[in-house]
């Protein structure tokens, strides 16, 4: 059984509407994080979220991009004003501490038209 | 922000053959690190951790050189099923992200 889900599978939006990214953890974890792989180039890291905070942040993660856990559980990437480069899969990671390995959900293709 | 480098690949061997990849990190203060294998458009998953004495799992073994920031991966007796990318992953001291590098490609033909 996989250690988190995330929905949709696949989001097609047109350039300019907001998305949001929803990651369930099925296990109790503590750390979560949010990457992106681009087609064809390596997996990048976007954001860690530890005690309901932002603990990291990379250089990616601009004002465009805002995260939240809103109900306990659910933890969402919500991305405005989108634009045709931010397609890409993007995966949610969850650990039971920040130096444990992480595991990841199956990504979110997004696709923005 | 620091880099993880690994060989540009692709390798293609054929089955039962020994294959090695190698990774180097430019953080001198990381303190975990990991492999993943990433199968064409799904999500990376965990291979195994790396750890200062080497480990090994089965027909993979990983070997850990902090003096010269140096990762491998051995996979022997090669199979089909392990045609994918591997990725050597490197947590960052600073924070708490993972820093992944481009990864190596492996097709293991008939």
């Amino acid at each position: 059984e996989p250690e988190v889900t995330q929905t949709p599978s696949h989001q097609v939006t047109q350039m300019g509407q907001e998305v949001i990214l929803r990651c369930v953890p099925i296990s109790n974890h503590l750390y979560f994080y949010w990457y992106r792989q681009i087609l064809g180039q390596k997996v990048e890291f976007l954001v860690s979220f530890y005690n309901n905070e932002i603990s990291e942040k990379s250089e990616i993660f601009d004002d465009q991009f805002s995260v939240e856990r809103p109900d306990g559980s659910n933890f969402t990437l919500k991305i405005r004003s989108t634009k045709l480069e931010d397609s890409a899969m993007y995966f949610c990671a969850v650990s039971g501490t920040n130096n444990q390995p992480q595991h990841f959900g199956d990504g979110t293709r997004l696709s923005i038209l | 922000r620091k880099e993880v480098e690994q060989d540009p690949g692709p390798f293609n061997v054929p089955e039962g053959a020994t294959v090695a990849f190698n990774c180097t990190y430019s953080n001198s203060a990381s303190q975990s690190f990991f492999w993943y294998r990433q199968d064409c458009r799904k999500e990376p998953k965990l291979l195994m951790s790396v750890y200062s004495s080497g480990n090994e799992d089965g027909r993979f073994t990983a070997q850990l050189n902090r003096a010269s920031q140096y990762i491998s991966l051995l996979i022997r007796d090669s199979k089909l099923s392990d045609s994918a990318t591997y990725l050597c992953v490197v947590l960052d001291n600073y924070g708490q992200n993972f820093v992944f590098g481009p990864g190596t490609r492996l097709s293991v033909l008939p």
